[in-house]
């Protein structure tokens, strides 16, 4: 079955934009989780998503937000972009959650440069 | 705050070798333990997992992991390294319903 899938693969901004960003679980997930990977900080938990409700939220900025449709499909939003939010962003889906599986799927991520 | 150690951000060994990667964790609970695997442009996939049923975690690729509680460690080993197993390795854990994910230690293989 297809895997997970985000888009866009690269984009580049500018700081002060904003940028939105999509992810679309494997079928039947109901679990999406965001992170952000940089070189210094490593792999970061920004939020996760079950049945269109927030479950979980890591300690970023307010400027850092995120939803669920009803097809589990997420998206998340970064406004007033600044340097320091170049990352790699990724998605990951699961079954159930962070439950008692913990096992995650992650597509291949979005790349953001912030000039 | 619960947390997952890796030493050594950086580990190289000659193709053929030993890989030891060294992951330890921060819990008055026993965790669940992973390990992920990330190539290069790629995201992570999972390597192996711990969910108490046994010490010794066999996963994919010839890896394994044994969970130590006295030691609070769950160290990735491979016999023999192959040139396709150089990549970027995170040992994650899960608390509740939080994931910690380690800094990752990346694998350099030397032919």
């Amino acid at each position: 079955k297809a895997g997970v899938t985000q888009t866009p693969r690269y984009l580049i901004k500018t700081r002060g934009q904003q940028v939105t960003l999509s992810c679309s679980p494997i079928s039947g997930h109901r679990s999406v989780s965001w992170y952000q990977q940089t070189p210094g900080q490593g792999l970061q938990f920004l939020f996760e998503y079950f049945s269109e409700t927030q479950r979980n939220k890591g300690n970023f900025p307010g400027r850092f937000s995120g939803r669920q449709f009803s097809n589990s499909r997420s998206e998340m939003n970064v406004s007033t972009l600044e340097l320091g939010d170049s990352a790699l962003y990724l998605c990951a889906s699961s079954l159930l959650g962070f439950t008692n599986t913990g096992e995650l799927f992650f597509g291949e991520g979005s790349r953001l440069t912030v000039l | 705050a619960q947390s997952v150690t890796q030493l050594g951000s950086h580990v190289s060994v000659s193709e053929g070798a030993l890989v030891l990667l060294r992951c330890n964790y921060s819990s008055s609970v026993p965790p669940y333990l992973f390990w992920y695997v990330q190539y290069p442009n790629q995201g992570l996939q999972l390597l192996l997992k711990y969910t108490s049923a046994a010490t010794l975690v066999k996963g994919i690729n010839g890896f394994e992991a044994e969970f130590k509680k006295s030691e609070t460690s769950f160290h990735l080993t491979k016999p023999s390294a192959h040139m396709s197993d150089a990549a970027e390795y995170f040992c994650a854990v899960t608390y509740g319903n939080q994931f910690y994910f380690g800094t990752g230690t990346s694998l350099t293989v030397i032919p």
